[in-house]
């Protein structure tokens, strides 16, 4: 069965330093990978997703930016976080041609301070 | 771009109430989906619709796609304390194919 793992599952970050949150994905080759952002008390914002090794599009143009360096690995990386970036990001993915049926990991709560 | 407008935006309810939440749109979609989300999880999936007019049901959970293409509701019966958490809808069409989310309706069950 397919899993997704997403970590670290919190963190707190002072406003100007890296950041790299990492996503992996098991047991399915060639998935389309997603990170959104939910920030406190609305809905889910689309950031970047990826249909392939190499391949990102961005949806929001802002301080972070995404790599998928293999074929089920995600990486949200940012060289200085600003406190806007709070938030509560979420990897996920799904099958080519399923787009529909997101999987979602278990998110990592970010506090820029 | 797309945009969905879902309501109400939280509700409290007693065990055992029946729940009713709805999800309009700007655009015509040909997908409208029903994710839960856990406090503290990511979104799981509950309902997939495909056809207008088509009406789905998941346990005491049943969702419709409206007939104008613009509207989805999802009904929950009889709820219980682990009906909790944020349900959001989502859409797809206009020619993207991820689906665009609503801001959520956050639900809370007294026992």
């Amino acid at each position: 069965s397919q899993t997704i793992h997403q970590w670290p599952a919190t963190l707190v970050q002072p406003v100007g330093s890296p950041l790299s949150l990492e996503c992996t994905v098991e047991g399915t080759s060639n998935p389309n990978l997603y990170w959104y952002r939910q920030a406190a008390g609305r809905g889910l914002q689309l950031l970047f997703y990826s249909v392939g090794i190499g391949q990102i599009s961005s949806e929001v143009p802002q301080n972070l930016s995404a790599s998928r360096p293999q074929d089920r690995q995600f990486i949200l990386s940012s060289k200085k976080l600003l406190l806007s970036d709070s938030g509560f990001y979420l990897c996920a993915w799904s099958a080519a041609g399923l787009e529909e049926k997101l999987f979602f990991g278990s998110g990592t709560q970010l506090s820029v301070l | 771009g797309q945009q969905l407008n879902q309501s109400p935006q939280s509700m409290f309810i007693q065990e055992g109430e029946d729940v009713s939440m709805n999800c309009t749109s700007s655009s015509i979609f040909n997908t409208w989906l029903w994710y839960k989300q856990d406090p503290g999880e990511g979104p799981v999936l509950l309902i997939a619709l495909y056809k207008a007019g088509e009406l789905t049901s998941n346990g005491r959970l049943t969702a419709q796609f409206g007939i104008t293409r613009k509207d989805s509701f999802l009904n929950i019966s009889a709820s219980i304390p682990s009906d909790v958490g944020i349900y959001f809808c989502a859409g797809r069409g206009g020619g993207s194919y991820i689906p665009t989310f609503g801001r959520g309706t956050s639900l809370i069950v007294h026992p």
